[in-house]
């Protein structure tokens, strides 16, 4: 079945330091979403990705649809105390030409950031 | 303010018990997904409905149950032959007419745990 690999599994860093993290998968996806989960909430949205090749920025946060339409990447710059919490990538699971809404996550990137 | 709502944030279950999550939402989404989330994993799909009075199985439906009777309420039932309840559970909803890539928006989730 269609799944995805994300990593790393978590990161420590320091208030201002970017952050990079990304999702790739062995089947094609026409679709990336990226969510953040706060402790003890539902995942929030933050981009949509829709084209291979498409860069899309969403104030700090930057992420970005592989060409190879197997992957993307999310990059959160000058990071600041509340951007902890748990970063998903998603994308539809199509079986049958369709995917009725499905969506399969990656396992998350758990973001520290000390002060 | 539209949005979707889970109750109760926090539920206790003695053995042998059946329990019963709310999910309601008022964006008039057709669409409604019930998820469950374990530490260090991503989401996995339990039940989902793409319309009123239909639903189907998802990746771990077994120990579950669901009804939708009306657009805005997808009940989830964890009944006693889910042998390993503890979780944190996530409802979302979408609304289909805008194409597969459209996002899910989720609920604030309900945390269940054994007495």
């Amino acid at each position: 079945g269609q799944q995805l690999n994300q990593s790393p599994q978590s990161m420590f860093i320091q208030e201002g330091e970017d952050v990079s993290m990304n999702c790739t998968s062995s089947s094609i996806f026409n679709t990336w979403l990226w969510y953040k989960q706060d402790p003890g909430e539902g995942p929030v949205l933050l981009i949509a990705l829709y084209k291979a090749g498409e860069l899309t920025s969403n104030g700090r946060l930057t992420a970005q649809f592989g060409i190879t339409r197997k992957d993307s990447f999310l990059n959160i710059s000058a990071s600041i105390p509340s951007d902890v919490g748990i970063y998903f990538c998603a994308g539809p699971i199509v079986a049958g030409g369709t995917s009725y809404g499905k969506l399969t996550f990656g396992q998350g990137t758990i973001l520290t950031v000390h002060p | 303010d539209g949005g979707i709502t889970q109750s109760p944030k926090y539920l206790f279950r003695k053995e042998g018990q059946n329990v019963t999550l709310s999910c309601e939402q008022n964006l008039n989404h057709d669409a409604m997904y019930w998820y469950r989330q374990d530490p260090g994993q991503g989401l996995r799909l339990i039940y989902y409905s793409q319309i009123v009075n239909d639903f189907q199985k998802g990746d771990i439906a077994e120990g579950y149950s669901v009804s939708r009777e009306k657009k805005e309420s997808f009940p989830l039932t964890v009944t006693s032959a889910q042998k390993n309840p503890t979780a944190f559970y996530l409802c979302a909803s979408r609304s289909p007419g805008q194409g597969e890539g459209q996002p899910q928006h989720f609920g604030d989730g309900t945390r269940l745990s054994i007495l």
